[in-house]
């Protein structure tokens, strides 16, 4: 069965960075672009970025340019999210999702926290 | 970006009644629409795609209409299971947005 497994919370101080995990399994990785999806407590989801897992062509939203990198490891079918220079608007649970389009599979969520 | 805007913010219904739930683009999105529905704590589960195609296991109270710029989400009858968050998702340009969601709560 299709499975995305991400990596645990993270406490992170402000102006440091995060790397989280998204490791796929259950489907052919290289089939299907990833996208990061995040949501601030109480929040809706907010659309970060897209990678593609064939060629890794990437599209970021204009909020994060600069500020974010996703990356992918295809000999361990994983796909990685950086973001730097948090903020405590940062806070948030952030999650990777199989994406075709729509986007179908999600990973549990990772919750990420920015504080002093 | 294509702004999304969902309607109500929030559905107040009874168990077996019938729930409507609505999108509007802010530009024509073709049938490239979907919605979700997210329960506390849980990440988002996938309802529909192509504006009314029900994904993989998810049961035919659900379903979609629209095209263009105008989506809707109906529940022909309220299970308990189903009161949630629902959004909706835009994937037809980039960047990919969705709609601020709306909550379906127990009148």
């Amino acid at each position: 069965q299709v499975q995305l497994v991400q990596s645990g919370a993270e406490v992170k101080k402000p102006g440091a960075s995060v790397k989280v995990s998204c490791k796929a399994s259950g489907y052919i990785f290289n089939n299907y672009g990833i996208s990061w999806v995040r949501q601030a407590p109480g929040q809706g989801l907010e659309w970060m970025g897209w990678i593609s897992t064939f060629n890794v062509n990437t599209n970021y939203a204009q909020k994060f340019q600069g500020r974010v990198a996703m990356t992918t490891d295809t000999s361990t079918s994983t796909a990685y999210m950086q973001l730097t220079s948090l903020t405590s608007d940062d806070t948030a649970v952030y999650y990777c999702a199989r994406d075709w389009g729509p986007v179908d599979f999600w990973g549990q969520g990772t919750l990420v926290t920015v504080s002093s | 970006e294509i702004v999304m805007t969902q309607s109500p913010a929030t559905l107040s219904v009874s168990p077996g009644e019938r729930a409507t739930l609505s999108c509007r683009a802010g530009q024509s999105v073709s049938s490239n629409l979907a919605w979700y529905q997210q329960k506390p704590g849980q990440a988002p589960r996938l309802l529909i795609y192509g504006a009314s195609t029900r994904a993989t296991g998810i049961p035919a109270r659900f379903s979609g209409s629209g095209s263009g710029t105008e989506f809707a989400l109906t529940i022909s009858t309220l299970q308990p299971e189903d009161f949630a968050d629902y959004y909706c998702h835009q994937y037809y340009d980039y960047p990919r947005t969705f709609g601020q969601g709306t909550k379906v709560e127990i009148k």
